[in-house]
Parts: C-alpha cells; structure tokens; sequence
C-alpha cells in the first residue's frame, strides 16, 4: 500500500498570502493518479485537483497542483477567507489511499 | 444536477447490523464507480472500498475486506455499505463518492456523508 505524507500538518497563514502544501508518496506515482481535495467543518470533501495538476470543473485558478513520482505539491496563490479548510491529497493505485491531510488556518 | 443522497445519521448499540445508502441521480449510474470513505471524528479520510453498479464489481481496500460490505441495486441507482456486528470503532462519518476512473482518477461527486453512532 501506498502511504502518502503530507506537511506541514498545520500552516498558518494570512488572507492573501501563498500557501504551498507537499504530499509524499512512499513510492511513485504516477501522475495520472494524484488529486487533492478541500475540506471545510461539517461538509464533504470537495475535488481541487486531479491527475496531479489539472483544476477540477469551477476550482478558482489561484489553486494550481504540480509534482510527479513521489513528490507532490499544491500551490494557493493568494489565500482567500473561504480556503481556510483541510486539504488532502489521495492516490489511485491498486489501492487508494489518503494523506493525513494539511490545516490550512488563519494566523 | 449530477448528486449523491445519502442515508440519515443512525445510533446503535455494539454487535447489531446496519446498511446505509447512497442514491445517484443526473447521470448514469451504472457507468461509474461509487466508493465508500470514512472519516473518524477528528481525523482524516479513509478509502474504504469501491463498487461498480454496472457489473457490481467490487474491491475492498485490505483494511476495510471482511470488515464492511458494499454492494448496490443499479435498479433503483443507489449503492450501500453495511455491517453485520458494529463495534464502537466504527462510529464515523461515512461519504460515498463517485469516481471517474481513467478520465479524472478521482472522486468528482460526494454525498453529503452518513453519521454512524455506535454507544451501548
């Protein structure tokens, strides 16, 4: 099983600042297979990115996804109010499987 | 409008069985997959298993088989996660989603999620 890592665990940022969230993978994947969802209190996750970079239907260009083999990053180019949320990473290999997730919080 | 509707919040006591639903509706739901994720209170998500309504084929990630079974009546569009003897450990919130295989490799559409209660 592929186990996905992802850092820092909490980010304290400020509305309008950039917000750069990594995912690991302990063995690579391939590109096609990665995607990060948003996840705010008390609602489901919502897709952002898939296959590693490209935007879902309706996510705002300021998320931008990149990375490949094992080394994946999503990028938040200027924090609005409402990306304040938990962003997680998920790969689709023989298995799924989560990251942890990332707490993206208002400092 | 493309959506999933689940089941409502349930409470039961340890060792009694349960089966929770997901209808699809806005597309055809025979031709992509549907998967079950839980979410522990305070904690992150867990890919549970995945189901094709089309053929029922189904796969269980190696921590939910024997544990969970998924299974779906494409007759009436909806798919269902059940247990046959809840222990506390299972009081979570559960999401089905649909997920685009090939195309995307992800999950497009959630439910709104389940909240299961397991307390004696």
């Amino acid at each position: 099983e592929i186990v996905l890592t992802q850092s820092p665990g909490t980010l304290s940022l400020s509305p309008g600042e950039r917000a750069t969230l990594s995912c690991r993978a302990s063995q690579s994947v391939s590109s096609s297979y990665l995607a990060w969802y948003q996840q705010k209190p008390g609602q489901a996750p919502r897709l952002l990115i898939y296959g590693a970079s490209s935007r879902a239907t309706g996510i705002p260009d300021r998320f931008s996804g990149s990375g490949s083999g094992t080394d994946f990053t999503l990028t938040i180019s200027r924090l609005e109010p409402e990306d304040f949320a938990v962003y997680y990473c998920q790969q689709y290999g023989s298995s799924p499987t989560f990251g942890q997730g990332t707490k993206v919080e208002i400092k | 409008e493309v959506q999933l509707v689940q089941s409502g919040a349930e409470v039961k006591k340890p060792g009694e069985s349960l089966k929770i639903s997901c209808k699809g509706s806005g597309y055809s739901f025979t031709s992509y997959w549907i998967g079950w994720v839980r979410q522990m209170p305070g904690k992150g998500l867990e890919w549970m298993g995945i189901i094709y309504p089309g053929d029922s084929d189904t796969r269980y990630s190696p921590s939910f088989q024997g544990q969970v079974t998924i299974s779906a009546d494409k007759s009436i569009s909806t798919a269902y996660l059940q247990w046959s003897s809840l222990k506390a450990s299972d009081t979570a919130m559960y999401y089905c989603a649909r997920f685009i295989a090939a195309a995307t490799n992800a999950f497009d559409i959630w439910g709104q999620g389940t909240m299961v209660t397991v307390s004696s």
